[in-house]
């Protein structure tokens, strides 16, 4: 079955530091990979995603990931953090077109940024 | 677009009574799941829908739980009787044909 495993459960930074959320999933074909935001008390809103072509893809409020296929790898990365970044962070695979579009989250990263 | 919308936001009843959740998907979008979200299990899908048909209904954690999708626009998500474990935050998400979901605001459950 596919799995989406993210590294760390809960990271605390302090501002301006840089970020780097790992998430490592478990599916041979081809996928489509998303990293989701959920401030607190709200919804979970798109960060970023990756389809195909350019495997460093940019996203909102300055966050970027990095598609490395043969890691099966998907890692988000912000190179200066703010105090609003606090957040939980998901990532997600959409794996093969007969899921339909389902997608399988990882556990979540909480984000922790200290002013 | 008003996005994803579901109702109530927030939901307080007494254990054994009937809920129900409602969700209005982004027009013009196909597919509709249905998550929970709690602290200790994180975010599970519990069911989704492509073009109003179930297609995955393997994470509804038992028959207490029911979906159903009459139209295009309208889902419902029911639990009967309800019991204090189910209290947690349900989300809707909509998609467009195996595309990027987009979440609704959730409703906040609580189950005394």
């Amino acid at each position: 079955a596919q799995s989406v495993s993210q590294h760390n459960h809960h990271v605390i930074l302090s501002e301006a530091a840089s970020l780097e959320l790992g998430c490592n999933y478990s599916y041979g074909g081809t996928v489509n990979l998303f990293w989701y935001v959920q401030y607190p008390g709200q919804h979970l809103q798109l960060l970023l995603k990756y389809f195909s072509g350019d495997p460093l893809v940019k996203g909102i409020k300055g966050f970027e990931a990095e598609f490395i296929k043969s890691k099966f790898s998907f890692n988000l990365r912000k190179p200066s953090v703010q105090w609003s970044d606090t957040a939980e962070y998901f990532c997600a695979v959409n794996a093969g077109y007969n899921q339909g579009g389902k997608l399988i989250f990882g556990q979540g990263t909480e984000l922790s940024v200290k002013p | 677009d008003a996005g994803v919308i579901q109702s109530p936001r927030h939901e307080v009843t007494e254990m054994g009574q009937e809920v129900t959740l409602r969700c209005k998907p982004i027009s013009g979008h196909n597919s509709l799941f249905w998550y929970r979200q709690t602290m200790m299990r994180g975010l599970e899908l519990l069911i989704y829908f492509n073009n109003n048909v179930p297609i995955d209904d393997s994470g509804m954690p038992e028959d207490r739980f029911s979906a159903k999708m009459p139209n295009a626009s309208f889902s419902t998500l029911k639990i009967q009787p309800s019991e204090p474990r189910d209290s947690a935050v349900y989300f809707c998400a909509s998609a467009s044909s195996g595309e990027t979901q987009y979440f609704g605001p959730g409703t906040r459950l609580l189950v005394l």
